[in-house]
């Protein structure tokens, strides 16, 4: 069975901070992971995906994240926060042979100026 | 078309009504999801499609729920003798192969009154 815990379902930056968003996952096999961000009154916009190449991932406006086996952990993070990355953020594992995403509840970010 | 489109985007139905909530996914991909997002909440699996395969309806919370797709393309979720706690945003979602993740359209917001 899988499935995916956001520690975390608020995280305050101020603007400038690093961006750190909690991921961790269980699953059986050696999974797939993305996060997807939402902005206010929009669908949800992948930002960006672990497919079993290199376990650092590099995603759109300069978010990235790590795929650490051990640890069974796919964090996000960002080395500066801009007030435009206030939003919803949320991770998603997937089996490679499976039919469905699990998603954890949600980040929201905020960031103050 | 260049996106998952979904209509309504808005839609307010009396308790007790039938409501229809349409998803065209991108041209092409085989899969199409159904999500329900509650204010506060995660992201909730609701029905899907793959191809010709018969769908996979694990996560419809009631038999009041009911979901098809015609000729491998446009989807319709439907909702009889809505409930107040049905109020949500119903996410659609398509994807030409999993492992390269979903497009998501920007939903429809249902309110039961």
């Amino acid at each position: 069975a899988q499935s995916v815990t956001q520690l975390g379902s608020h995280v305050s930056v101020s603007e400038g901070a690093l961006v750190l968003l909690r991921c961790n996952y269980s699953s059986s096999v050696p999974p797939y992971l993305f996060w997807y961000v939402q902005y206010p009154n929009q669908g949800l916009q992948l930002l960006l995906k672990y497919t079993s190449a290199a376990t650092l991932v590099k995603g759109i406006n300069g978010f990235e994240a790590e795929f650490k086996k051990s640890e069974t952990s796919f964090h996000l993070t960002k080395p500066s926060a801009h007030m435009s990355d206030a939003a919803e953020y949320f991770c998603a594992v997937s089996e490679n042979t499976g039919n469905q995403f699990y998603f954890g509840t949600g980040t929201s970010l905020t960031v103050i100026p | 078309g260049a996106g998952v489109s979904q209509s309504p985007s808005n839609k307010v139905t009396e308790k007790g009504k039938d409501v229809e909530l349409r998803c065209d996914p991108i041209s092409g991909h085989t899969a199409l999801y159904w999500y329900r997002q509650s204010l506060g909440q995660g992201l909730e699996f609701l029905i899907y499609f793959q191809g010709n395969s018969a769908p996979d309806k694990s996560g419809l919370p009631s038999d009041r729920f009911s979901a098809e797709r015609t000729g491998g393309s446009v989807s319709t979720l439907t909702i009889q003798r809505t409930q107040q706690e049905d109020s949500a945003v119903y996410l659609c979602a398509s994807s030409f192969r999993e492992t390269l993740g979903y497009t998501f359209g920007s939903g429809t917001r249902l309110t039961v009154v």
